[in-house]
């Protein structure tokens, strides 16, 4: 199972605001590392979405937006859009020894 | 800006297998790169990370002695060397560029490669 956290779905009507959770522990996003964010459509790679826990690569709209507090994170999208629809995954530092890197188990978002 | 990912197959439990991935469009020499996996439904996990220079690999506990990453900074490309293969090891594998020596974010990602390990 994964370290970090995420609900397996989340869903919204065009227009809406949803939120997807990212929850980690002391070893990762509680120490203080990053939360990223990356978007994956069906059979292709994830795409780099947020980094830094709250920053926009270059050509991301600013409907989607990260936050970070204590031991989780979040990953808002504004104004929810059909094509918004996707897989979202968390991913952090972790010191734990087990894996570097840590994903979340990863979030559905259905467009109503 | 590129990464393309060769080698995928279909091997049998407990067989190598050797995985390439080729970059492209950046200073491949000064980055450092990861190999990413994802099986059939699920989600991410991050499997190795060889430094810019080689100086140091790590690796996920669940290929620890059993996988080898490797690069070829004069060919731009990034190996991964897989032994004694398991049926939990079959999934897409993707080479991905680590935009930080520490605590990093992966912004390049390849298309991936399928590897099926199956009898």
């Amino acid at each position: 199972q994964s370290v970090l956290t995420q609900p397996p779905s989340v869903s919204g009507a065009p227009g809406q605001t949803v939120t997807i959770s990212c929850t980690g522990s002391s070893s990762n996003i509680g120490t203080g590392y990053d939360v990223h964010w990356y978007q994956q459509f069906p059979g292709r790679p994830p795409k780099l979405l947020i980094y830094s826990d709250n920053k926009r690569p270059s050509g991301v709209p600013d409907r989607f937006s990260g936050s970070k507090s204590a031991t989780s994170a979040s990953l808002a999208i504004t104004g929810l859009q059909a094509e918004d629809e996707a897989d979202y995954y968390c991913q952090s530092y972790d010191n734990s020894r087990i894996a570097l890197y840590v994903f979340g188990s990863g979030t559905k978002v259905t467009v109503l | 800006v590129r990464l393309a990912e060769s080698g995928g197959g279909v091997v049998q439990p407990g067989r190598s297998l050797r995985l390439s991935c080729a970059a492209s469009g950046f200073t491949f020499s000064n980055s450092g790169m990861h190999w990413v996996r994802q099986a059939p439904g699920k989600g991410l996990e991050w499997v190795a990370l060889i430094w810019y220079d080689k100086s140091n690999k790590y690796y996920a506990d669940s290929v620890k002695g059993r996988f080898t990453i490797s690069r070829d900074n004069s060919n731009n490309t990034l190996y991964l060397h897989m032994d004694s293969l398991r049926v939990d090891d079959t999934a897409v594998y993707y080479c991905v560029r680590g935009v930080r020596v520490a605590a990093s974010y992966f912004d390049i990602w390849g298309q991936g490669t399928v590897v099926t390990v199956s009898s």
